[in-house]
Parts: structure tokens; sequence; C-alpha cells
């Protein structure tokens, strides 16, 4: 069946760093994949999203590029701000059709000032 | 424009009780789920509905039941709450991609 493996946190970053929390994923079909956010005492939010390989997803400074050969969507981020505290979720649904998403277990990020 | 809006947002129940979470969505879209979340494990999908009139298992549908009211609205009822049930429960609904509402905080004592 499909899955999503993501790093481990918690990770904890000084303010403007780089970021990098790694996706790889297991699926038949050709996935569309897709990064949410989940802040403190909040419902997950669609940060952005891949439907095809090579497609790179992009929103309020975050990407992910939709790798088939790695299997991997990678989100990245050149400068993270203390705003950007949350946990990151990386998920797949197998193509047209497929009504269900599968999600990673989630990464906790603290950027400190 | 409220999109996905949960009730309650907490609740204690003794073990036994039954009690219904409620979800409706203003977005006109014909899906509808219903996740827990548990430290650790990510979200897991409980039930889903793909329309209206229709509605699917998913990972862990056992110890819940779900009606799909109408295109609005999709209740997840727990007929006999137990202590393994305490998790944060979010209903969502999609068009291309979900959207989340805040939650429901339910403990099982």
């Amino acid at each position: 069946g499909d899955s999503v493996t993501q790093m481990e946190g918690p990770v904890t970053l000084s303010e403007e760093a780089f970021l990098t929390i790694n996706c790889t994923y297991t699926a038949t079909g050709y996935p569309s994949l897709f990064w949410y956010v989940q802040y403190p005492g909040e419902g997950l939010q669609l940060l952005l999203k891949a439907t095809k390989a090579d497609d790179k997803g992009s929103n309020k400074g975050f990407e992910a590029t939709y790798r088939k050969e790695t299997t991997s969507f990678h989100l990245e981020k050149g400068s993270v701000q203390v705003s950007d505290s949350a946990v990151y979720f990386c998920a797949l649904t197998s193509g047209a059709g497929s009504y269900q998403l599968t999600f990673g277990k989630g990464t906790k990020l603290s950027v400190i000032p | 424009n409220a999109g996905v809006t949960q009730t309650p947002k907490f609740q204690v129940l003794k073990t036994g009780q039954s009690m219904t979470l409620q979800c409706a969505q203003d977005m006109n879209h014909n899906s509808m789920y219903w996740y827990r979340q548990d430290p650790g494990m990510g979200l897991r999908l409980i039930y889903y509905s793909a329309s209206e009139g229709t509605t699917d298992k998913g990972e862990v549908p056992n110890g819940y039941n779900v009606s799909r009211l109408n295109k609005r609205e999709f209740s997840l009822r727990l007929e006999s709450a137990a202590p393994s049930q305490t998790s944060v429960y979010f209903c969502a609904s999609r068009l291309t991609s979900l959207h989340f509402g805040n939650g429901t905080r339910l403990t099982v004592t």
C-alpha cells in the first residue's frame, strides 16, 4: 500500500537558517504530493502541492520538487522565521479518482530567535 | 467564509458513554473525511464519504460510525467510548486538496 516517510523531529533551527525536511514515498500509479502545516491548536492547512513529476510547489517561501526517480518530495526554505514554528506533514494521494490521502507522521519545527 | 466547522472543540467522556462529533462545510465539496491524530502516529483515516449518500471505511474504523446527513454535514459517532479513543479528531472536506476543521479534543476516562 501507499506510505509516506518523513524525517523524525523535532527540528530546532535558529532564525534565518536553511530548512530541509525530507519526505519519501511509496505509491502505486502516479500520486499527487502535498505538504501540510499545522500551527498549535489548529487544523492542518495546505502549504503546497505538486501533481506530476518535476513539478515544483511553492508558497510562503517554502518549496518542494516532485522527484519521481528518487520518490521524494523534500520541503525547503531558505531562511526560516519564528512564525514558521509548526508541525509539517507530507502526504500523497494515488492519482485521479482516489479519495484517500496518506500522511507521514509529521515533523515538528521550532525556530528560535 | 467559515470553511469546515467542527463541534464541540473539547469533550470529556466516561468509558461506555456515547457521543456524536459534528462537522459541516460550506464549500460545496463532495468528499468529506474523519481523521484522528495521535502523538507519533500522524493522521489516520477513520471514515470518508466520497459523495452524499456514500461512506467508506478508512484505516481505523473500529468503534466508530458515520452519517453523511447531506452534502454539507458529516458526523462521527462513538457508540461506547473507550480510553483508546482519546485523541484529537479532525474533519476535512476536499475538492483537489483537503480543508481541515480546527479539531475536537476528546478525552475518555
